[in-house]
């Protein structure tokens, strides 16, 4: 069965740090490029970042630059999102999601999605 | 950015009854525009990928129509399991961005 697992949430006070887990299970995990998208309690969702197969390429949204990393070990069928500098903004339902190509489009959709870890940033 | 606006932001329709959520975005993303469909507390499931293309799995009652900046999601037959909120998502240009959803009532 095709499956992502997120784990590593929980409540951290702001400036802090946190590192989320995504663990894929049932696919050739280095085949795919994978995402994190966020959701903030009753708003929509949030496209974070992006890697790339071999994790040589990765995109952020502005508002995690320089704060946020994303990163895999294709060796272990795992990826990560590193988060500094947490904001009371950052408070959210983190799903890692994989992307599915179709070649002659632009970009991916996303096929495939965890049951998401929540982050709450808080004093 | 691309930003993507979604009508109507609420649709409350009876079993049976066809229903058509729209996303427009600001400017033209050829066919990159994607459809999930998300229920109360759980993950978004992948509906319709590149505007018409229709994903594995998802009921043939699910067709999604449009290019350029505007785009269509059909529900043929309304059934109560279709209570949930649909989003667009776009992935023509970073950063992807989504529409701010339509919520489907059913009465």
């Amino acid at each position: 069965e095709v499956q992502l697992v997120e784990s590593g949430g929980g409540l951290v006070q702001p400036g802090g740090s946190l590192r989320l887990s995504c663990a894929a299970s049932g696919f050739t995990f280095s085949s795919y490029w994978m995402s994190w998208v966020r959701q903030a309690p009753g708003k929509g969702l949030e496209w974070v970042a992006n890697i790339k197969e071999d994790g040589s390429k990765s995109y952020y949204v502005d508002s995690v630059k320089g704060r946020f990393a994303i990163s895999r070990d294709n060796a272990k069928n795992s990826l990560y999102l590193q988060m500094n500098s947490l904001r009371a903004e950052d408070t959210a339902v983190y799903y890692c999601a994989r992307g599915i190509i179709v070649v002659s489009y632009s970009g991916f959709a996303f096929d495939i999605w965890g049951q998401g870890t929540t982050v709450t940033v808080s004093s | 950015e691309v930003v993507l606006t979604q009508s109507p932001d609420f649709q409350s329709v009876t079993p049976k009854e066809k229903v058509t959520i729209t996303c427009r975005a600001s400017q033209s993303i050829g066919s990159s525009l994607h459809w999930y469909q998300q229920k109360p507390d759980q993950s978004p499931k992948l509906l319709i990928k590149y505007a018409s293309q229709s994903f594995s799995g998802v009921p043939s009652r699910f067709s999604g129509s449009g290019s350029g900046t505007d785009f269509t999601l059909t529900i043929k037959s309304l059934e109560a399991e279709d209570a949930a909120t649909y989003y667009c998502h776009q992935s023509t240009s970073l950063p992807y961005t989504f529409g701010q959803g339509t919520k489907l009532e059913i009465k």
